[in-house]
């Protein structure tokens, strides 16, 4: 059983276009995460939710727009896409602040 | 602001040796600090986690220690094999709640290539 998943895997789309990545985990968690690694593998938190409340929300752009609609999911919906949103987003999990799991990212490519 | 240095970026090395990563961080006031792997286009994935009270975890041929007070951590790795070539990650977050809740920052990793 994956415990941290992301949909889809990969994402290739066109500038200005509205995308949405889905993640989902099934350890319990109440904590979930959302990160961004660039081009040069350098990994950033961009949001996190505890309990579906939103926590972290660190320097990001308004055209993203985290969801959480049970402690479960945690989405990433993304408006008006930019060249320089081209990265791979990880989402994550843990219960409270112990070990995060992290799901197996998705690769944006905005053309 | 919390900075995760790691050095070196790159190591290479055959078949059986041990080795030692390094993981600095400049602000002590951390809650843990947790050692990923991350094999090319893969996710990360947990190696080991030391609360800020203990000095050190062990796991298999993976020791990694932590002296807080000085900002450093070593993760050491015995008998290396060529399936430990990977990128390793190190990420502390801060011993506060609030806005910071969980908040993980990364150093930029080191690439560790073990050859046969």
């Amino acid at each position: 059983d994956t415990a941290v998943s992301q949909t889809p895997k990969y994402l290739v789309t066109q500038m200005g276009n509205d995308k949405s990545i889905k993640c989902e985990q099934n350890l319990g968690h109440d904590t979930m995460y959302w990160y961004k690694q660039d081009s040069k593998k350098f990994l950033k938190i961009m949001f996190s939710y505890n309990n579906k409340e939103l926590i972290i929300n660190e320097t990001v752009p308004n055209r993203f727009s985290p969801k959480s609609p049970d402690k479960a999911h945690l989405n990433l919906h993304i408006n008006s896409l930019e060249l320089g949103d081209s990265a791979v987003y990880f989402c994550a999990s843990s219960q409270d602040i112990y070990e995060q799991y992290f799901g197996p990212g998705t690769r944006l490519t905005v053309t | 602001k919390q900075e995760v240095t790691q050095i070196p970026a790159a190591l290479s090395v055959p078949e059986g040796e041990n080795l030692v990563l390094n993981c600095s961080f400049t602000d002590s006031a951390i809650y843990n600090l947790q050692w990923f792997r991350q094999d090319p286009g893969k996710g990360l994935t947990s190696l080991l986690l030391i609360q800020s009270s203990q000095r050190e975890q062990t796991s298999g041929r993976l020791n990694a220690s932590l002296d807080k007070s000085s900002g450093r951590s070593t993760l050491y790795i015995a008998a290396s094999q060529p399936g430990d070539s990977a990128t390793y990650l190190c990420a502390v977050p801060p011993d506060a709640g609030g806005t910071s809740y969980g908040k993980l920052t990364f150093g930029q990793g080191t690439i560790l290539t073990v050859h046969p």
